[in-house]
């Protein structure tokens, strides 16, 4: 089966754009979720949505948004980019939570220059 | 707030030779899982326990989740070149329903042919 999809892999934006990233999850997973990662602070939980709403926010501030549609799929916006927001963007699909594991895609390298 | 420590950061040893990473903290977690991620791409789900006390094993490959649900190891015997990578140890909040996985700070290891 296919597996968690994100678009695009690599993005090179200016400092103050904003960025829409995108996550196909596996079909049937209900729950989506987003980490950043960095070599400094490593994986950092962004927020969790399941069945369209958020189940839970990690602590980032509110230039960081997201939403999940009714297929699933899931987008998250980045407004008035910073340098800092330099990362690899991961997203990760799951049936029903962490007892089930999740699997992630293989994430989306964003560069602010 | 929920901090994962792992140790060793880096470890480095020739193969056939036997390892352990550990994974400590001081909160409890529902469940953990161990991931391993190689360059350029998503971390990828080994294992997932739940139980306290509990051991799984995966071929070459054992973990452990402590009696407190507060700690966990990652046991390798054998070690093979394609053991290589960074490994990362996850926890899920302490309540059923808060899905923010708290990763560890990674553990990098480097298996010598």
């Amino acid at each position: 089966k296919a597996g968690v999809t994100q678009t695009p892999r690599y993005l090179i934006k200016t400092r103050g754009q904003q960025v829409t990233l995108s996550c196909s999850p596996i079909s049937g997973h209900r729950s989506v979720s987003w980490y950043q990662q960095t070599p400094g602070q490593g994986l950092q939980f962004l927020f969790e949505y399941f069945s369209e709403t958020q189940r839970n926010k990690g602590n980032f501030p509110g230039r960081f948004s997201g939403r999940q549609f009714s297929n699933s799929r899931s987008e998250m916006n980045v407004s008035t980019l910073e340098l800092g927001d330099s990362a690899l963007y991961l997203c990760a699909s799951s049936l029903g939570g962490s007892r089930y594991g999740y699997t992630f895609g293989s994430g989306t390298r964003l560069t602010v220059v | 707030t929920q901090l994962l420590e792992q140790s060793p950061q880096f470890l480095s040893i020739q193969e056939g030779e036997n390892l352990t990473v550990y994974c400590n903290s001081s909160s409890v977690f529902s469940s953990l899982q161990w991931y391993r991620q190689e360059p350029g791409e998503g971390p990828v789900l080994l294992v997932t326990v739940v139980t306290g006390g509990e051991v799984k094993k995966l071929k070459r490959l054992t973990f452990q989740f402590g009696d407190a649900r507060k700690d966990s190891s990652l046991h390798i015997t054998a070690a093979q070149p394609g053991d290589t990578g960074l490994y990362l140890c996850a926890g899920a909040g302490r309540n059923f329903g808060n899905e923010k996985l708290t990763f560890g700070t990674g553990t990098r290891l480097t298996i010598i042919p």
